[in-house]
């Protein structure tokens, strides 16, 4: 298997522009996160979906950040519009059960200047 | 306010000795905790867990303890190894069965 596949892997943007980060989760998995990596708080869990559908968005920033998975196969996380401290290293990962391993992918680092 | 926390952001230690991380959680229904590990310009990757039913569990080198009166649970790794030089994660699983993550800790192991 592939894996959890991010694209792209990095972004440079200007302030006030439309970023649009995109996942692939392994097939068969039916949960799938967005996590942001920051320095200073670590991994932060952003949004949260099952079978397609949001469980927990509690952890999107502000309303400048949305989240969609249209199908089991794809999942895109859009910033519009970025500012310079969405700046970070945004991670999907992906789930086959409720209890199984979390899978990550590689990773999105996005740079807002 | 951070749930899972891991107070040092870096640790250092030296070829073949114990290298032990340490995490504290806040929230006592936590019952599924993880480590995971994470090199530079990838993803973190599943390392071992343990269940709240346990204290202790092992796999090879890598041994996680739970203390749930404290709200503690640490990873020992021995004997380290520079190829364990990395980011550690730990996590918690909630009610809602999502995972919770602490800021990590930066460990290099020094030959």
């Amino acid at each position: 298997d592939a894996g959890v596949i991010q694209s792209p892997r990095h972004e440079v943007t200007e302030m006030g522009q439309e970023v649009t980060l995109r996942c692939k989760p392994i097939s068969g998995h039916n949960s799938l996160f967005w996590y942001r990596q920051t320095m200073m708080r670590g991994l932060e869990l952003l949004i949260y979906f099952n079978n397609n559908v949001p469980i927990d968005d509690s952890g999107m920033p502000e309303d400048r950040f949305s989240a969609k998975m249209p199908n089991a196969s794809f999942s895109t996380l859009k910033i519009q519009p970025s500012e310079p401290r969405d700046s970070a290293v945004y991670f999907c990962a992906s789930r086959q059960t409720s209890t199984g391993e979390l899978f990550f992918g590689e990773g999105s680092r996005l740079t807002v200047l | 306010d951070q749930q899972v926390k891991q107070n040092s952001p870096s640790l250092s230690v030296q070829e073949g000795r114990i290298s032990i991380l340490n995490c504290d959680y806040t929230n006592s229904m936590f019952d599924y905790f993880l480590w995971y590990k994470k090199y530079p310009a990838e993803g973190p990757t599943f390392l071992i867990s343990i269940s709240s039913i346990k204290d202790k569990n092992e796999d090879g080198r890598f041994t996680v303890f739970l203390n749930k009166s404290a709200k503690h649970l640490s990873l020992h790794i021995v004997p380290s190894q520079p190829g364990d030089s990395a980011v550690y994660f730990c996590a918690a699983v909630d009610s809602s069965y999502k995972l919770i993550f602490g800021s990590g800790t930066r460990l290099l192991v020094r030959p």
